[in-house]
């Protein structure tokens, strides 16, 4: 199986701060990633596939990039609404997810 | 915009078979360029891809850690989507969601439409 680890497990912001996630497979998974928030209670939400495909309706503030073994989430000024957790998960071989980042307010 | 509704028991005894539906509205499950899938998340631990059903109904694909266990159906006339997990164990207790994929090919690729999940627990 490909692994998935995010980094940092729990980061600290506050609002309007540029935020960055990072993701890293095991093996090269080309640009066959997705970024997803989930709040507490609630349904993952997508924001993002193909490594920097912003889903419809998801605000620019949220963008991709990478490709191969190392994919980075970036939310260009923090919202109060961001506040969340958010997943990484690769379509390459099976389907498997990231183990999470939690960004809390700081 | 399609939504996803899980249902089922909240409680399973041990060995038991976990039975859950996945109701679906704003969207036909049997339109093409869909897979349907089950994804787990238990307590403290990642989420888990358990299996999918293509659109037609005619194709499944499972987890091969799960693949012994698992049966997923779909019933086109009331729209919905079914997983059943026998022999449970207390590792089998967690949030279960589906989730609706755009096909890649003839597979799953990210999961675009979610069920806001039900909970299982597994205990006698």
């Amino acid at each position: 199986d490909i692994q998935m680890t995010q980094s940092p497990s729990t980061l600290s912001a506050s609002v309007g701060d540029r935020v960055t996630i990072t993701c890293r497979a095991s093996q090269s998974i080309s640009s066959w990633l997705a970024w997803y928030q989930q709040k507490p209670g609630k349904a993952p939400k997508l924001l993002i596939y193909k490594s920097s495909s912003l889903e419809s309706g998801v605000p620019s503030r949220f963008s991709g990039s990478g490709s191969g073994t190392e994919f980075t989430l970036t939310i260009s000024s923090l919202q109060p609404d961001d506040f969340a957790t958010y997943y990484c998960q690769q379509y390459t071989s099976l389907w498997t997810f990231g183990q999470g980042t939690k960004v809390e307010i700081k | 915009q399609v939504q996803l509704q899980e249902s089922g028991p909240g409680l399973v005894k041990p060995s038991q078979t976990l039975s859950l539906t996945c109701a679906v509205s704003g969207g036909s499950i049997s339109s093409g360029g869909y897979s349907w899938n089950w994804i787990r998340q238990a307590p403290g631990k990642e989420l888990e891809w358990i299996g999918y059903i293509y659109y037609s109904g005619r194709t499944t694909y499972y987890n091969p850690s799960l693949k012994s266990r698992i049966i997923i159906s779909m019933d086109t006339s009331k729209n919905r989507l079914s997983l059943k997990l026998s022999s449970v164990t207390a590792a089998d207790t967690a949030v279960y969601n589906c989730a609706s994929s755009p096909l890649l090919g003839d597979y799953s690729s990210y999961f675009d439409n979610w069920g806001q999940g039900t909970l299982v627990t597994v205990s006698s």
